[in-house]
C-alpha cells in the first residue's frame, strides 16, 4: 500500500530557530514530491521535487529529495511567526494515476 | 472511520457534458473543500463550505457548482464540461479552519 509518512507531527519553537520537516514514502511508482503550507481553508504550494540532489529554495525555504531512500526534507532558516502552519507533503505515485498521496501533515507553531 | 471517501476514481467526459462528483465524510467535520490540482501546480479552492446549508467560492468558481444538503455529503457539480476542467479533484474535510485538513483520494477526471 502506498504511503507517506511525515515526522515530527508537531513542532513547537521560537522565532529565529532553524526547523527541519521529514517525510518518507513507500509508493510502488514515483514521478514527484510536493511541499504544501496550509494555513485556514487553502494549502499553498511551495515546491514540486522530482530529482535527487537537487535542492530547490525560496526565501528562508529550502527542500530536497533523496529518492534512494525514500525521503525529503522541508527546511526552514530564522522562522517566524508567520511560518506557523501545517506543512504537508505529497507523493504524486505514477503517471498514469496522477493522484497525490498526502502525508498527515506537521503542525509547526512558532513563538515570539 | 472511512475519512473522506470520493466517487468515482476515474472519469471521462465529452465537452459540454454533465457530471457530479461525490464527496463523503464520516468525521462529523464542519468544513468541507473542493481543490484541483493541475500538473505541476498547487492545490487551488473550487468551493467551500463552513457547514450544512452554507457554501461559499473559493479561488476557481467558475463552470462548477456545489450543495451542501447534510453534514457528510459535499457534492461537486458540473453542468458543461470543458477542457480546461480536465484535473484531478480533491474533496477535503476538516473540523475548523485552524486544523489539518483530511484529503479524499481524488477523482481524476478528463475532459475530451
Amino acid at each position: 500500500e502506498d504511503k507517506v509518512v511525515q515526522s515530527p507531527l508537531s513542532l513547537v519553537v521560537h522565532e529565529g530557530d532553524t526547523v527541519t520537516l521529514n517525510c518518507s514514502y513507500e509508493v510502488t511508482n514515483f514521478r514527484s514530491l510536493l511541499w504544501y503550507k496550509q494555513e485556514k481553508k487553502a494549502p499553498t504550494f511551495l515546491f514540486m521535487l522530482t530529482s535527487s540532489g537537487i535542492e530547490k529554495k525560496s526565501g528562508r525555504l529550502s527542500s530536497i529529495l533523496d529518492k534512494k531512500e525514500l525521503f525529503s526534507i522541508l527546511n526552514i532558516t530564522a522562522t517566524q511567526t508567520g511560518d506557523s502552519a501545517i506543512y504537508l507533503c505529497a507523493v504524486d505515485p505514477t503517471y498514469n494515476t496522477d493522484k497525490l498521496i498526502f502525508g498527515t501533515g506537521t503542525r509547526l507553531q512558532v513563538f515570539p | 472511520n472511512a475519512g473522506v471517501t470520493q466517487t468515482p476514481k476515474f472519469r471521462i467526459l465529452k465537452i459540454g457534458q454533465s457530471m457530479t462528483l461525490q464527496c463523503t465524510q464520516d468525521m462529523n467535520h464542519n468544513y468541507m473543500y473542493w481543490y484541483r490540482q493541475d500538473p505541476g501546480m498547487g492545490l487551488k479552492l473550487i468551493y467551500y463550505s463552513v457547514g450544512a446549508g452554507i457554501t461559499d467560492k473559493g479561488e476557481v468558481p467558475n463552470g462548477y457548482n456545489v450543495s451542501r444538503s447534510t453534514t457528510e455529503d459535499f457534492p461537486l457539480r458540473l453542468e458543461l464540461a470543458a477542457p480546461s476542467q480536465t484535473s484531478v479533484y480533491f474533496c477535503a474535510s476538516s473540523a475548523d479552519p485552524y486544523n489539518e485538513q483530511f484529503f479524499g483520494p481524488g477523482t481524476r477526471l478528463t475532459v475530451l
